[in-house]
């Protein structure tokens, strides 16, 4: 079955920086387009960033573009979300998900990491 | 721009029937949407996907009370038979070329 597990999470200084990895297995991993979301404690759900399948193509939400990188390693089914200069609101649950098909709906999410950004 | 409207709440019964709405904003009627449910403390789980004409996918696993309609820029999802583990947050989703939207959330109290 699908499975989705992230790590590299926990509580991380103002200004630095962090890199989470999301694990797949279960499926064809290079086949899918892949995503970020985080929530907030206490708020909904907010859309970070898109990679393709083969990485070509990256999108990202205006509110973390220029300092969140999304990659990916279709070698190791990883995927990954570097997050630049950390600010308190970048605290969050991060998950990753993967995309049905090709513009289409979110099918399969992560139990999610937390992020705490404090000092 | 292309936005999702939930209301913050709802609430319903016991073995009753809800729906719950998603308005999508105008210009955008014919857009599919999904259902994602997030119960206490979990991440969210995919229900469905529902296009613009009520055909609807569901998700691995996911019983046949719970059910999706449509009518103009509305997208409704109905549950059936409530049962106490209904009681969670439901999000409605979209996605453009690069563009992934969020309803805020509908919080579902099961009484």
């Amino acid at each position: 079955q699908v499975q989705l597990v992230e790590s590299g999470g926990g509580v991380v200084q103002p200004g630095r920086s962090l890199r989470l990895s999301c694990a797949a297995s279960g499926f064809t991993f290079s086949g899918y387009s892949m995503h970020w979301v985080r929530q907030a404690p206490g708020k909904g759900l907010e859309w970070v960033a898109v990679i393709s399948s083969d990485g070509s193509s990256k999108y990202y939400a205006d509110s973390v573009r220029g300092r969140i990188t999304i990659s990916r390693d279709n070698s190791e089914n990883t995927l990954y979300v570097q997050v630049n200069s950390l600010r308190p609101e970048d605290t969050a649950v991060y998950y990753c998900a993967r995309e049905l098909r090709v513009l289409g709906p979110l099918d399969h999410w992560g139990q999610g990491i937390l992020v705490t950004v404090s000092s | 721009q292309l936005v999702l409207t939930q209301s913050p709440s709802a609430s319903a019964s016991l073995g009753a029937s809800v729906k719950l709405t998603c308005t999508l904003s105008s210009g955008h009627s014919s857009y599919a949407i999904a259902w994602h449910q997030q119960q206490p403390e979990k991440g969210p789980r995919y229900l469905m996907k529902l296009n613009s004409d009520g055909s609807h996918s569901k998700g691995d696993g996911i019983p046949d009370r719970f059910s999706g309609s449509s009518s103009g820029a509305e997208r409704y999802l109905t549950i059936s038979s409530l049962q106490s583990e209904d009681e969670a947050d439901y999000y409605c989703q979209t996605w453009g070329t690069g563009n992934v939207v969020f309803g805020g959330g509908t919080k579902l109290t099961v009484l």
